[in-house]
């Protein structure tokens, strides 16, 4: 199976600060990576998909990049509802993976 | 948008059974695959099977074999049959639908607990 690896784990920032989080992957995915956010108590909430695409009501301040295997999720301002815990996985084949989350804390 | 609901979370013994449902609503259920994604505080996100609008059923080495998923289009429900289980399948059981082939997965339910212990 495909093995995402996220960096840093714990990602400790103020708010309007800019966080850079890594997903890497242990084969090419090609572009087929998705980020979600989840708050505490909450299910994940889809954030981007296929790489850099926005899904359907995420703020301009989320950004995606990468192919292959290295991705990145940019939030280029943090705001308090931001800070939450952050993971990756793939659709490039089954099973489908995710990496095992990014904490973004204040 | 849509809403799913899960229900049937409990607690059972290592070796029980347990049947988890997911009743769908506001968008054409038909149409989309679904999956059940489970999650616990040591694994994080762990994908655990899905359906395709076809039937076709997808699991990972870990529950192959001990867990059948299926779905009823008339009732716009997705259900989760679990035998045989271990402690280690003790997590929130999260119902998800995909927007494409294998995801990604743009709407979630609460998610159900289920708790494997003597």
């Amino acid at each position: 199976e495909i093995v995402l690896t996220q960096s840093p784990a714990t990602l400790s920032l103020s708010p309007g600060e800019r966080a850079t989080l890594s997903c890497r992957a242990s084969q090419s995915v090609d572009n087929y990576v998705a980020w979600y956010r989840q708050k505490p108590g909450q299910a994940p909430w889809l954030l981007i998909y296929d790489g850099s695409v926005r899904a359907t009501g995420v703020p301009a301040r989320f950004s995606g990049s990468g192919s292959g295997t290295d991705f990145t999720l940019t939030i280029t301002s943090l705001e308090p509802e931001d800070f939450a815990v952050y993971y990756c996985q793939h659709r490039f084949t089954w099973p489908l993976t995710f990496g095992g989350g990014t904490k973004v804390e204040i | 948008d849509g809403q799913l609901v899960e229900s049937g979370g409990g607690l059972v013994q290592p070796g029980g059974s347990l049947r988890l449902s997911c009743a769908a609503s506001g968008f054409t259920f038909r149409t989309y695959d679904m999956h059940w994604v489970r999650q616990t505080t040591g694994k994080g996100l762990e994908w655990v099977s899905a359906i395709d609008t076809a039937g076709d059923t997808y699991f990972p080495v870990s529950v192959k074999g001990r867990f059948t998923i299926s779905r009823d289009n008339a009732k716009t429900s997705v259900s989760l049959q679990m035998n045989d289980l271990s402690a280690e399948d003790t997590a929130l059981y999260y119902c998800a639908r995909a927007s494409f082939r294998r995801g990604p997965f743009d709407l979630w339910g609460h998610g159900t607990l289920v708790t494997v212990s003597s």
